[in-house]
């Protein structure tokens, strides 16, 4: 079962254009973090949001948490090669020991 | 200025033999985790650590075992290894239990199962 669900899931674009991507679940969270993983590396972990209706932004990139703390979203402005990844978002819970759970990514190719 | 480093890299085995995978971190912190990496899948929790000789299962634990003797060493033992257990096993630590703190990954190690 995948608590978090994340779209698309491929992306192809050109150098400049800007995107959306998604991460939703049905199941609240304590809090929702951000990792980029390039090939043959670990997630890097981008940001953390914790409280609902939470804006980051971070560059060129901005993170939203849903009010009511189901979903989040990854906008990036004027995208560059150099985004070229795997986005992965993360769910904390805080039932028994603190876990996350992980989506299955949105991976992002950009074209110069 | 790797923190925290996994070995080995990559890894062939054969059905039913028993393998280790290594995490190793220099960072002092108390949490160790490790995950597995498959297509579609995302990144599922095996075991984590909480602390020398604190260990508890994740959500795909079946098949899989942890030792954790040293605060900077966590093992991961593959007791039978069988295919489906071909994945890209990660290894990550935090310094707190805290839903504000993320991880750390480390390289990861690419395991096939023959």
């Amino acid at each position: 079962t995948q608590l978090l669900e994340q779209s698309p899931q491929f992306l192809s674009i050109q150098e400049g254009e800007n995107l959306t991507v998604y991460c939703n679940s049905s199941s609240v969270f304590s809090s929702l973090q951000w990792y980029r993983q390039e090939p043959g590396e670990g997630p890097v972990l981008l940001v953390t949001v914790v409280t609902g209706g939470e804006v980051k932004k971070l560059k060129r990139l901005t993170f939203q948490f849903g009010d009511a703390r189901k979903d989040s979203s990854l906008h990036i402005t004027a995208a560059q090669p150099g985004d070229t990844g795997l986005y992965l978002c993360a769910g904390g819970t805080q039932i028994g020991f603190n876990k996350f759970y992980f989506g299955s990514g949105t991976k992002l190719n950009v074209k110069p | 200025d790797a923190g925290i480093t996994q070995s080995p890299r990559h890894k062939v085995t054969e059905t039913g033999t028993p393998v280790t995978l290594r995490c190793h971190q220099t960072e002092n912190h108390r949490y160790m985790y490790w995950y597995r990496q498959d297509p579609g899948h995302g990144l599922r929790l095996i075991h984590y650590s909480y602390g020398v000789k604190d260990t508890d299962k994740g959500e795909v634990s079946d098949g899989y075992s942890v030792s954790r003797s040293k605060t900077e060493d966590f093992l991961l033992t593959l007791e039978s290894a069988t295919s489906s257990q071909t994945s890209v096993y990660f290894c990550a630590i935090s310094e707190s239990s805290s839903f504000n703190y993320g991880y750390t990954f480390g390289s990861g190690t690419r395991l096939t199962v023959v």
